[in-house]
């Protein structure tokens, strides 16, 4: 157990609906990161926050928005949901960011199935 | 951050030791060898890293060439709950902490 937290573990929507990840990072960790597998790109990063702000940006998309808030749970906000968007989301958490040092911790993962 | 190459898929027999290689012979002087694995489609999980000297936890051992153009993960003891797909990940210091996967190496361990 990494001590990150995800919700919903599956989730099951139609093509143009809107879905909301949630993440709950290790305690005390200020820095979380989302990221999306699927089958034919791998394992990808989308987005990082650090304390509340974006801190950097990877693949994602513009239908795909996200946040921290205050108590350092962050939200995955997907919209306009197409059949390429079913995959694993992951969230990650690490003490703090520009520290090479501190390695991520993974959550189980949601699992977006678009029909 | 500079690439990787790693083989598609390894076996190894339990109790045996797993040698997993990395190739990343564009590896610049700032930059770090990462190693990550995931068990079927769980989050992947940190293993361990280094610059330029060898580095040992409980988990493995990282054996890094002098050249830094290579490095090789030793799980010396391996175990069926070892087969996962590794990911070797180079990754520069300040470069911001995102983790770029490559394909990784499936290792399957068999009895």
């Amino acid at each position: 157990d990494s001590g990150v937290t995800q919700t919903p573990k599956h989730l099951i929507t139609a093509t143009g609906q809107r879905v909301t990840l949630r993440c709950s990072p290790r305690s005390g960790d200020l820095s979380v990161y989302w990221y999306q597998q699927s089958l034919d790109q791998g394992l990808q990063f989308l987005i990082q926050y650090y304390n509340g702000e974006e801190r950097a940006k990877g693949n994602i998309l513009e239908r795909f928005s996200a946040q921290q808030f205050p108590d350092l749970h962050s939200e995955l906000n997907l919209s306009s949901l197409e059949l390429g968007d079913s995959a694993l989301y992951f969230c990650a958490s690490s003490p703090r960011t520009g520290t090479l040092n501190y390695e991520q911790f993974f959550g189980p993962g949601t699992r977006l199935t678009v029909l | 951050d500079a690439k990787t190459t790693q083989p598609t898929s390894m076996d190894c027999a339990e109790g045996r030791a797993a040698n997993l290689p990395c190739n990343h012979s564009t590896i610049s002087g700032n930059e770090y060898v990462y190693w990550y694995r995931q068990i079927h489609s769980q989050g992947p999980q940190y293993i361990i890293h280094g610059l330029k000297n060898n580095e040992t936890n409980e988990m493995a051992s990282l054996i890094i060439t002098e050249d830094r153009k290579s490095s090789t993960l030793i799980l010396p003891h391996a175990t069926l709950r070892d087969t996962a797909v590794y990911y070797c990940i180079v990754r520069a210091a300040g470069g911001g902490n995102k983790l770029t996967f490559g394909t990784g190496t499936q290792l399957k361990v068999e009895l």
